[in-house]
């Protein structure tokens, strides 16, 4: 099967400062890229649909300025959060489609990220 | 709007048969998924529906009803391993998002 890979998979980093996450697509070539969070014991929550070559679409709450999305290739797309908090602790999760609508999510790893 | 409900944890025991359902009201429908997921680690994709009716895999089937927006996963002969959360993930038409609902945290016991 399709897999997705995610960089690195945990990261702590100090209140402030900018974490960024890549997510690959290792053996085929994703047109598509969606960012989830999810927070202990919570389902997981869609943040932005990145689509290459174009500006990511983000889900209603998400702040773009502070979630900044890049899908620069159709293998890779990446999440750059900025002047992180310790609320935005989280774990954060890739998946890529491939082709046309109706194509299978295939996820990545996980990103666990903690904010000190 | 988009509403996906699960209930939030659920118990068995070892062997047994346990059904978690999953009831959803979305704007646009095509296909509803199931994911294993346990603690700390991605979604592992178990099954999908798009047509009313079962589909079995193994120890796992997955029902749909579209009219009634309802749909359930059966798991049997459950082993201890199958401790885990279970979540329901409805695709939205034309955008491919997966909304999934809440998540169910089953518990296996001896």
């Amino acid at each position: 099967g399709a897999v997705v890979s995610q960089h690195p998979s945990r990261v702590i980093c100090k209140s402030g400062t900018s974490v960024k996450i890549e997510c690959r697509s290792l053996d085929f070539q994703a047109t598509t890229m969606f960012w989830y969070r999810q927070f202990p014991k919570q389902s997981l929550m869609l943040m932005a649909t990145s689509n290459e070559g174009s500006k990511a679409t983000y889900e209603q709450g998400v702040e773009k300025d502070k979630f900044l999305i890049n899908h620069a290739s159709l293998t890779l797309s990446t999440l750059t959060v900025t002047s992180a908090h310790p609320e935005d602790s989280s774990f954060y999760i890739c998946s890529a489609i491939s082709g046309i609508l109706g194509g299978e999510q295939y996820f990545g790893p996980g990103t666990r990220l903690t904010v000190t | 709007g988009q509403n996906i409900d699960q209930p939030t944890e659920m118990t068995a025991t070892e062997g047994a048969i346990v059904q978690i359902n999953c009831t959803y009201q979305t704007s646009g429908f095509n296909g509803l998924f199931w994911y294993q997921q346990h603690a700390g680690e991605a979604p592992t994709f178990l099954s999908y529906n798009v047509l009313d009716g079962l589909e079995e895999k193994g120890r796992f089937s997955s029902f749909l009803s579209r009219s009634k927006g309802y749909s359930y996963l059966l798991l049997k002969e459950l082993q201890m391993k199958d401790s885990a959360s279970y979540l329901c993930a409805v695709r939205e038409r034309n955008t491919d998002k997966l909304i999934f609902g809440t998540g169910t945290r089953l518990q296996v016991f001896p």
